[in-house]
């Protein structure tokens, strides 16, 4: 298995621009998130899916959109890029395991916005 | 926005000493509590995950407690070795699978 990858692992972007970062993942999970990390803080939760064509805001959605058409994939649109999108971002897939989700990260993007 | 909040933000210790440092979370709502390790250039990987009140996790020399009930949850580390270098996150699960991560501890063992 591959687990949970993303591509691309670098961007850099204008401001204005729009772009997806792509997550996927083949363990089946029904369970995404994309998360952003930035300095000296932790993991901020953006979107997350509970499974196919469902998807829902988390802590900080603006600025994104998310879809989610299959188990397997879960991309993540930035419509207009700003600076203050300049941060790691992450994708995640998790279970239930007897109703606890333990998450399986993938390998991060970094993006620059200038 | 739930609160979930580690200490110490950072923590820097020699190879050999022992450290502890806290995940504090809500006391309501509480379904699960996970602590996951982040090695530098690395993705999180899952460490521990808890769920009932007075729960105790190891995994070799570290170990994990829980308090739901005053809403904490304490990560030690024996004998820290120099591999154990890593920010450590806690991340609070509410019903549904939605989790709240704290901002991490920041560990630097010290040959």
């Amino acid at each position: 298995n591959a687990g949970v990858t993303q591509t691309p692992k670098f961007q850099v972007l204008k401001t204005g621009q729009s772009m997806t970062l792509q997550c996927a993942q083949d363990m089946n999970h029904e369970y995404m998130s994309w998360y952003r990390q930035d300095p000296g803080m932790g993991l901020r939760l953006i979107h997350y899916s509970v499974g196919a064509g469902i998807t829902d805001q988390g802590e900080v959605p603006n600025g994104y959109n998310v879809s989610r058409s299959t188990t397997e994939d879960f991309p993540l649109r930035l419509l207009s890029a700003a600076p203050s999108q300049t941060s790691v971002y992450f994708c995640a897939s998790s279970y239930s395991a007897q109703g606890i989700y333990e998450q399986y990260f993938g390998p991060g993007t970094r993006l620059t916005v200038t | 926005i739930l609160n979930v909040e580690q200490s110490p933000q950072s923590l820097h210790v020699q190879e050999g000493d022992s450290t502890n440092f806290t995940c504090s979370f809500p006391s309501s709502n509480f379904y699960a509590l996970h602590w996951y390790r982040w090695e530098t250039a690395k993705s999180p990987e899952a460490l521990f995950v808890m769920t009932l009140n007075g729960d105790e996790k190891k995994k070799g020399r570290i170990s994990a407690t829980l308090n739901t009930k005053e809403g904490y949850s304490y990560l030690y580390i024996k004998g820290s070795q120099p591999e154990d270098s890593a920010t450590y996150l806690c991340a609070f699960e509410t019903n549904a699978g939605k989790s709240t991560f704290g901002d991490g501890t920041t560990l630097t063992v010290k040959p």
